[in-house]
């Protein structure tokens, strides 16, 4: 069975760095690239981009190019989001989520999501 | 920059059938996926490539494309599919991917 494992709740503060991650297991997991979603506190999906867990090659949104980084340890079949400063407008659930390609990216399976506060 | 446009909300009677669009200038030639997602709960895909459905996604889903639109229909709609749908494509360079605004349907 896939699945995807995230970690736990952070409460961070202004300033502050973090790195939250997303364990993968049941298939091949350098076979699949794994992408990042963003979904602020009453609002939509948001794509951040994708890493491919096999060589570390990313694709970011342009909207988070330069904001995060991803990053992966295929020995441990995690991937990881990192941020260096948080801000306020970082507060939101994040998702990992295993992408198949066909001509277009799709996500098949999601992990169940970080909550990530900052708060002062 | 790349949109995908989905109409606010949609709201079925139990047993009717409700049709989510999503309109963008690339999914002539590039697929569309749709994704599920009930309050509080992670996104689940229930179409992908523009009309096929993962394994245990109930009959009652199914997609189709034509020209710049994607379409997502629930045909008899039950209470259990009320949740907010997100349509998901790339651009025409597949460079660039983004998520529709999202659709709420509503079955009451």
């Amino acid at each position: 069975e896939v699945q995807l494992v995230q970690s736990g709740a952070e409460v961070k503060k202004p300033g502050e760095s973090l790195k939250i991650s997303c364990k993968g297991s049941g298939y091949s997991f350098t076979s699949n690239w794994i992408g990042w979603v963003r979904q602020m506190p009453g609002k939509g999906l948001e794509w951040m981009g994708f890493i491919n867990p096999d060589d570390s090659d990313t694709r970011y949104s342009p909207s988070f190019q330069g904001q995060v980084t991803f990053s992966a340890d295929k020995s441990i079949n995690t991937a990881y989001l990192q941020w260096s400063s948080l801000k306020a407008s970082d507060t939101a659930m994040y998702y990992c989520a295993r992408l198949v390609y066909t001509g277009t990216y799709y996500f098949d399976y999601w992990g169940q999501g970080t909550l990530v506060t900052v708060s002062s | 920059s790349y949109e995908l446009t989905q109409p606010p909300s949609v709201s079925v009677s139990p047993g009717q059938t409700a049709r989510i669009t999503c309109s963008g200038d690339a999914l002539p030639k590039k697929y569309a996926s749709w994704y599920q997602q009930k309050s509080g709960q992670a996104p689940v895909l229930v179409i992908y490539e523009d009309s096929k459905r993962p394994s245990g996604i109930p009959e009652r889903f199914s997609g189709s494309s034509s020209g710049t639109m994607a379409t997502l229909t629930i045909s008899g709609a039950q209470v259990e599919d009320e949740a907010d749908y997100y349509c998901y494509s790339t651009d025409s360079s597949g460079n660039l991917y983004v998520f529709g605004a999202g659709t709420k349907v509503t079955v009451l």
